[in-house]
């Protein structure tokens, strides 16, 4: 089975761009999660959709959001970015039908601001 | 609020010896905690889930505890190897919310031959 694919693997933009990244999940997972990961903030939960409904938020303003299409595929979009939005972005996946589940991730997508 | 404490600095060991990491945690009582491992440049990679009810959970050289009494998991590597080095994270499920994990800042293992 091919794991989480995530794209692009790196990305620069400068402050006040928007981005969108993608995420692909293991075939048959229905879940899938974005994490935020810098040195300082460590992984940081931001939202996870399910069946192309968010389930969960994480507490992240609304220039950061996402979606999810109903092959399981999900986008993140930041507007506006900032120099603080610099990170390793992670997606993760997993079947979701229930909690607990070990979560699958990709080898993110690495952000930079100028 | 829930919080997650992993001991930051660096774990070094001889290869060969056992090593154990420590996760604490406050403010709630999970049902369940995971074990990650991190490579650099590279995602977590999954590797033991312990649920409540259970003491213990062995996996091949991996045995995790979870003690909720001293709200505390320990990850015992034995016969630890170069391959090894690498940092390893606990997460514990956010209280009320599906596949919402909040992950400790991690430990980064170097074990030196």
């Amino acid at each position: 089975k091919a794991g989480v694919t995530q794209t692009p693997r790196y990305l620069i933009k400068t402050r006040g761009q928007q981005v969108t990244l993608s995420c692909s999940p293991i075939s048959g997972h229905r879940s899938v999660s974005w994490y935020q990961q810098t040195p300082g903030q460590g992984l940081q939960f931001l939202f996870e959709y399910f069946s192309e409904t968010q389930r969960n938020k994480g507490n992240f303003p609304g220039r950061f959001s996402g979606r999810q299409f109903s092959n399981s595929r999900s986008e993140m979009n930041v507007s506006t970015l900032e120099l603080g939005d610099s990170a390793l972005y992670l997606c993760a996946s997993s079947p979701g039908e229930w909690d607990s589940q070990p979560q699958h991730f990709g080898d993110g997508t690495r952000l930079s601001i100028l | 609020s829930q919080k997650i404490e992993q001991n930051s600095e660096a774990l070094n060991i001889q290869e060969g010896k056992t090593a154990t990491l420590t996760c604490n945690y406050t403010n709630y009582s999970p049902a369940y905690l995971q074990w990650y491992r991190q490579d650099p440049g590279r995602g977590p990679v999954f590797l033991l889930l312990i649920r409540e009810n259970e003491k213990e959970k062995r996996k091949e050289r991996l045995k995790v505890t979870f003690d909720t009494t001293l709200k505390q998991s320990l990850f015992h590597i034995t016969a630890s190897q170069p391959a090894d080095s690498a940092t390893y994270l606990c997460a514990l499920p956010f209280s009320g919310g599906y596949n919402k994990l909040i992950f400790g800042a991690g430990t980064r293992l170097a074990v030196h031959p």
